[in-house]
């Protein structure tokens, strides 16, 4: 079964400091993608970061990066350089090869907060 | 340039009323999709539509109807409403709905709440 799983409920940082989000899936696909967004308080589900599971090189965008270790099924997002404006609720999701016409697949969201 | 746009951003209503969420896409993306969060903020497809034809329908209550005018646009129409369909609504596009590569891009989302 295809399935994305988030262990971390709630997390902490400090600002200025870097954290690691953490993200397991679980599909049989050889060709699938990797996908986090961000939520705040506001409500908007704003995307991240994409990684695709050929792409040999971990994806970047700005402060966001993806530690993505296919042997392991994991694709953990890290903020480097937390931010106030970080804190929100982060969701890993997953498109598999046989997506159906796009039926993302969500985990159950890591709600990020930092501290001054 | 609000890329998916969606209106209202607020639904407050009665039971058994009916009520439309309209959603608009600039991007010249392909596919469109309704996605409802939750109370847990747990996020679930709804439909997907690929250039006006429907490609899921994730066994969603009737009283739900999307309607494609047009490729930019996916609207969602909800007939006989019940406390249970409080909930947060988005629209989100895609480049290619079909391929495993191409992210959504979500809208800013409709709450939706039935009294």
């Amino acid at each position: 079964a295809q399935k994305i799983t988030q262990t971390q409920p709630g997390m902490f940082v400090q600002e200025k400091e870097a954290v690691t989000l953490d993200c397991t899936y679980d599909t049989s696909d050889q060709s699938y993608g990797l996908f986090w967004y961000k939520q705040p308080s506001s409500g908007e589900m704003i995307f991240l970061i994409y990684q695709g599971s050929y792409d040999e090189q971990n994806a970047t965008e700005g402060r966001y990066s993806l530690n993505f270790q296919k042997a392991r099924k994991s694709a953990n997002l890290v903020i480097s350089a937390s931010q106030l404006g970080d804190s929100a609720m982060y969701f890993c999701a997953m498109l598999p090869f046989y997506n159906q016409g796009g039926k993302l697949i969500f985990g159950q969201g890591t709600e990020l907060s930092v501290k001054p | 340039d609000t890329a998916v746009s969606q209106t209202p951003k607020y639904l407050v209503t009665q039971m058994g009323n009916d009520k439309s969420i309209k959603c608009e896409q600039n991007l010249g993306h392909d596919t469109m999709y309704w996605y409802k969060q939750d109370s847990k903020k747990f996020l679930k497809i709804m439909f997907s539509y690929n250039n006006k034809e429907l490609i899921i329908n994730e066994t969603v209550p009737n009283r739900f109807s999307p309607k494609s005018p047009d490729k930019a646009h996916l609207n969602l129409h909800i007939n006989s409403l019940e406390l249970g369909d409080s909930a947060v609504y988005f629209c989100a596009s895609s480049q290619d709905g079909s391929s495993y590569n191409s992210p959504l891009h979500f809208g800013n989302g409709t709450r939706l709440t039935v009294t």
